[in-house]
């Protein structure tokens, strides 16, 4: 089984401010690297799937870069607000040559958003 | 939002009963997965299917069994709970996407306590 890290494991920014967290992985037969918001009670819910070296995704005020050569991704959140309190997961898809795409996911990075 | 349900949300039971974790979605999706979670640990693959009388076993062993008779359904048994067996489960769905790792849309999970 691969390891997905990611660090910090938990971080607390206040209102307002931006920040940012890690996802490495294996870099060997790389297939696609997903980003998930897990908000408390709720369902896990993608924010990006990013399969090429040096993609760059948006979607508001969260980006997401990839460096599959190195095996990171990197996470940014710009002018953090309450709402954006949640658990952050990363996961890995590595191609097997089969089809298989279930996801190898990192243990999460907490997010607390302090008004 | 995603339209994939699981039940029980919450399960507390006996050691040795058999149990059915319920997993359906909405969406007409091909592929279906089976992830657990550990207290403080990742999302693990345990199962998964390609469709209809497809079922494979994921990275993590897992004693649990699935079927996949209807394209919505996809249910995971445990014959004889076990203590160890104290989890979340969660199921999710993707659409078939040749060359990409299509998004994964989860449930809300099933938290299962085995006395």
């Amino acid at each position: 089984i691969l390891n997905v890290e990611q660090s910090p494991q938990s971080l607390h920014v206040q209102e307002g401010d931006s920040t940012n967290f890690t996802c490495s992985f294996p870099s060997s037969n790389f297939y696609a690297l997903h980003w998930y918001r897990w908000e408390t009670a709720k369902s896990p819910e993608a924010l990006f799937v990013m399969t090429l070296n040096g993609d760059e995704k948006k979607k508001g005020r969260i980006s997401a870069t990839l460096n599959t050569k190195e095996g990171y991704s990197y996470l940014y959140i710009k002018g953090s607000q309450p709402e954006d309190s949640a658990t952050y997961l990363c996961a890995s898809i590595i191609y097997s040559g089969g089809g298989a795409d279930g996801l190898t996911f990192g243990k999460g990075t907490h997010l607390i958003i302090q008004p | 939002e995603a339209d994939i349900y699981q039940t029980p949300r919450y399960l507390v039971i006996g050691t040795g009963k058999k149990i059915t974790l319920e997993c359906s979605q909405t969406m007409g999706h091909d592929k279906m997965y089976w992830y657990q979670q550990d207290p403080g640990m990742e999302l693990h693959l345990i199962h998964y299917s390609y469709g209809v009388n497809s079922t494979e076993k994921g990275d993590l062993s897992s004693e649990s069994t699935v079927s996949r008779i209807r394209t919505e359904h996809f249910p995971l048994t445990l014959e004889s709970a076990r203590p160890s067996h104290t989890s979340q489960y969660l199921c999710a769905s993707s659409e078939p996407q040749q060359g990409l790792g299509s998004e994964q849309f989860f449930g809300p999970g099933t938290r299962l306590t085995v006395l």
